[in-house]
C-alpha cells in the first residue's frame, strides 16, 4: 500500500534561514505528489504539485520541491523563511489511476525571530 | 470565485447525539471527498462521491457514519450516536475530476463530550 513519511513532526528555523521539510513516499510507480499548507483553524491550501512534467516544481510563496525518483523523495524547500510561513505542512501522494490522497502526518514549522 | 465552504465550523456534541456536517463544494466540481483529521495527524480518507453517486465509502469508521450528496452538489456527513473518539476535524474537498487537484474547505471541528 502507498505510504508517505514526513521526517520531523516539528521543525524550527530562524527567520531568513533555509526551510527544508522532508517527504518520502513508497511507490513502485512515480505517483502524483503534493505539498499542502494548513494555517491554524483553516483548511489545506495547495503549495505545489508534481505530475511528472518537471522534477523541480515551483509553488506559491517562494516554495519549491524536487522529485527524486532514486530516493523516492519530494522534499520541500524555501531559501529564506518568513514569520508568515509558520504553519503545518502536509505531503500527499496520489497514485496514477486512483483518487485517494494519502497524507503524511505533517510537519509543524516554527519560525524564530 | 467561491471556494469550498463547510458548516458549522465548530460543533460541540454530547456523547450519543447525532450531528450533521455540511459541505458546499466549488460550483461544477464533480468529485467530492470527506476526510477525518485527528489531532496531530494528517487527513484520512472517509468517502468519495462522483456527482450524486457514492463510489467509495471504505474509509468510514463505522456504520454510525453516513454521507450523502443527493443532487450532486452539497454533501452532508452524518454521524449517529457520537462517541468521544469521533472528535476530530472533518474536511471536505472537491475537484473537477477525480484525479485533479483537490480543493479543501476550512473544516468542521467536532468535539464530543
Amino acid at each position: 500500500a502507498q505510504s508517505v513519511t514526513q521526517l520531523g513532526s516539528h521543525v524550527s528555523v530562524s527567520e531568513g534561514a533555509l526551510v527544508l521539510l522532508r517527504c518520502n513516499y513508497s511507490s513502485s510507480v512515480p505517483p502524483y505528489l503534493f505539498w499542502y499548507v494548513q494555517y491554524p483553524n483553516q483548511g489545506l491550501q495547495l503549495l505545489l504539485k508534481y505530475t511528472s512534467a518537471a522534477t523541480l516544481v515551483k509553488g506559491i510563496n517562494g516554495f519549491e520541491a524536487e522529485f527524486k525518483k532514486s530516493e523516492t523523495s519530494f522534499h520541500l524547500t524555501k531559501p529564506s523563511a518568513h514569520m508568515s510561513d509558520a504553519a503545518e505542512y502536509f505531503c500527499a501522494v496520489l497514485s496514477s489511476g486512483t483518487y485517494k490522497y494519502i497524507f503524511g502526518t505533517g510537519t509543524r514549522l516554527k519560525v524564530l525571530a | 470565485g467561491a471556494g469550498v465552504s463547510q458548516s458549522p465550523r465548530y460543533k460541540v456534541a454530547k456523547r450519543g447525539q447525532d450531528v450533521a456536517l455540511r459541505c458546499d463544494p466549488i460550483s461544477g466540481h464533480v468529485s467530492l471527498f470527506w476526510y477525518q483529521q485527528a489531532l496531530g495527524q494528517g487527513p484520512e480518507f472517509l468517502t468519495y462521491f462522483q456527482n450524486e453517486a457514492q463510489l467509495d465509502k471504505s474509509g468510514l469508521p463505522s456504520d454510525r457514519f453516513f454521507a450523502e450528496r443527493p443532487e450532486g452538489s452539497v454533501s452532508t456527513l452524518k454521524i449517529q450516536r457520537t462517541q468521544q473518539e469521533d472528535s476530530a476535524v472533518y474536511l471536505c474537498a472537491s475537484t473537477p475530476d477525480y484525479q485533479e487537484t483537490q480543493y479543501f474547505g476550512p473544516g468542521t471541528r467536532l468535539l464530543v463530550l
